[in-house]
């Protein structure tokens, strides 16, 4: 693994269903990010890990949780799908918390 | 509240130069970033100012000016392969990442 690997690459869910988007970076980063993007609009954050087992509420939280139980691995979770969650959801990492933010491939996700 | 305002969209020719703005209002400041964004791709880093004044790298230079919450971005020699979408951020007082919506520019040959 080089850099950040986001899983899956794209994913149509059905609403109502629980969802986990996984990410996992090999930089021993201690912060890592959650962002949505959506046409017309900025990288929204979702939610934050400032270093391993602490997590903090970004712009959009709502309907979205997050764990980082180790340095790696940062997984975003949807408890119950919504259409308005369709969306490209980017993961990020970086090295501290005022350093450069190097992003995942992202997951493309559709809520029908 | 909290605003980064950057051109939708921009036109410029092969190897010419193009200069792309971005205002912002945040909450406390602790640098401006630009990022490159191909169509269906992560953002990539370009470059980083937290003092005013002009940071060359390359083909592309960054410009921060604190006192008018303004910066640019400078394109020079224009490739086909800059055709992308350019997405300025302001880093507030809590160290997050506000960030405009992104100038996508079209080079043309």
């Amino acid at each position: 693994i080089a850099g950040i690997t986001q899983a899956p690459t794209s994913q149509i869910l059905a609403a109502g269903r629980r969802m986990t988007l996984r990410c996992t970076q090999d930089m021993r980063h201690n912060a890592m990010y959650w962002y949505r993007q959506d046409l017309g609009l900025g990288l929204r954050l979702i939610h934050y890990s400032n270093t391993a087992g602490t997590t903090g509420k970004g712009e959009v939280p709502d309907g979205y949780s997050v764990s980082r139980a180790n340095t790696d691995d940062f997984p975003l979770t949807l408890a119950s799908a919504v259409p308005s969650q369709t969306s490209v959801y980017f993961c990020a990492s970086s090295e501290g918390i005022t350093d450069t933010q190097y992003f995942g491939p992202g997951t493309r996700l559709t809520v029908l | 509240g909290q605003n980064i305002d950057q051109p939708t969209e921009m036109t410029a020719t092969e190897g010419a130069i193009v200069q792309i703005n971005c205002t912002y209002q945040t909450s406390g400041f602790n640098g401006l970033f630009w990022y490159q964004q191909h169509a269906g791709e992560a953002p990539t880093f370009l470059s980083y100012n937290v003092l005013d004044g002009l940071e060359e790298k390359g083909r592309f230079s960054s410009f921060l000016s604190r006192s008018k919450g303004y910066s640019y971005l400078l394109l020079k020699e224009l490739q086909m392969k800059d055709s992308a979408s350019y997405l300025c951020a302001c880093m507030d007082s809590n160290y997050q990442l506000i960030w405009g919506a992104g100038t996508k520019l079209i080079i043309k040959p």
